[in-house]
């Protein structure tokens, strides 16, 4: 069984632009949650959706959106980048609510 | 808010060594506890958790034992392997179903000498 897939892997951007990222959960999956990583702040909590729906936000602005289609996959979105949102961005499926959470080898932003 | 305070790395251990990574908790209610490993490269896998107090998470010769009266689940190994270097993330989640929106430590990282 494949396992949940981030894409891309590596992604550079300039500050200002958006970029969206990908993730196909595991098969079978449901719920798709997102998390950033990096040196200072470590793994923080983005946001969870299921069924298509948001079901819990972590605190971070605006600028930072998703969403899930109706085959699980999720995107996420950040506009207007600043050097800041420069990190990993990890991915995670689970089949129900319930669950463990899988994750991903995740998506590294640099933004510059 | 809720947080997770894990010791500071890097750990040094040489092979056979004992392993313990101190990590310990806030929560606001009754929290699921976890240990989570990122090897080089890929992203994180569930080692072990515990759901309540005075449980017993284990796997691949890990263990953590969910302390609610000192807040703690430290983590613990008898005998380390190279294999073994990784760095380790704690994790609490507080959530009604107890599975979501993890809460993370920093990660301890392991470096394990033959």
């Amino acid at each position: 069984k494949a396992g949940v897939t981030q894409t891309p892997r590596y992604l550079i951007k300039t500050r200002g632009q958006q970029v969206t990222l990908s993730c196909s959960p595991i098969s079978g999956h449901r719920s798709v949650s997102w998390y950033q990583q990096t040196p200072g702040q470590g793994l923080q909590f983005l946001f969870e959706y299921f069924s298509e729906t948001q079901r819990n936000k972590g605190n971070f602005p605006g600028r930072f959106s998703g969403r899930q289609f109706s085959n699980s996959r999720s995107e996420m979105n950040v506009s207007t980048l600043e050097l800041g949102d420069s990190a990993l961005y990890l991915c995670a499926s689970s089949p129900g609510l319930r669950d463990i959470q899988y994750f991903g080898a995740g998506t590294r932003l640099s933004v510059l | 808010g809720d947080s997770v305070t894990q010791m500071e790395g890097p750990v040094t251990l040489s092979e056979e060594a004992f392993l313990t990574i101190n990590c310990t908790y806030t929560a606001t209610g009754y929290p699921s506890l976890f240990w989570y490993v990122q090897y080089p490269g890929e992203g994180l896998q569930l080692l072990l958790k515990a759901t309540k107090a005075d449980d017993k998470g284990s796997n691949k010769g890990f263990e953590a034992t969910y302390r609610k009266e000192t807040t703690s689940f430290h983590l613990e190994k008898g005998s380390v392997q190279v294999s073994d270097s990784a760095v380790y993330f704690c994790a609490l989640s507080l959530s009604n179903f107890g599975n979501e929106k993890l809460t993370f430590g920093t990660g301890t990282r392991l470096t394990i000498i033959p």
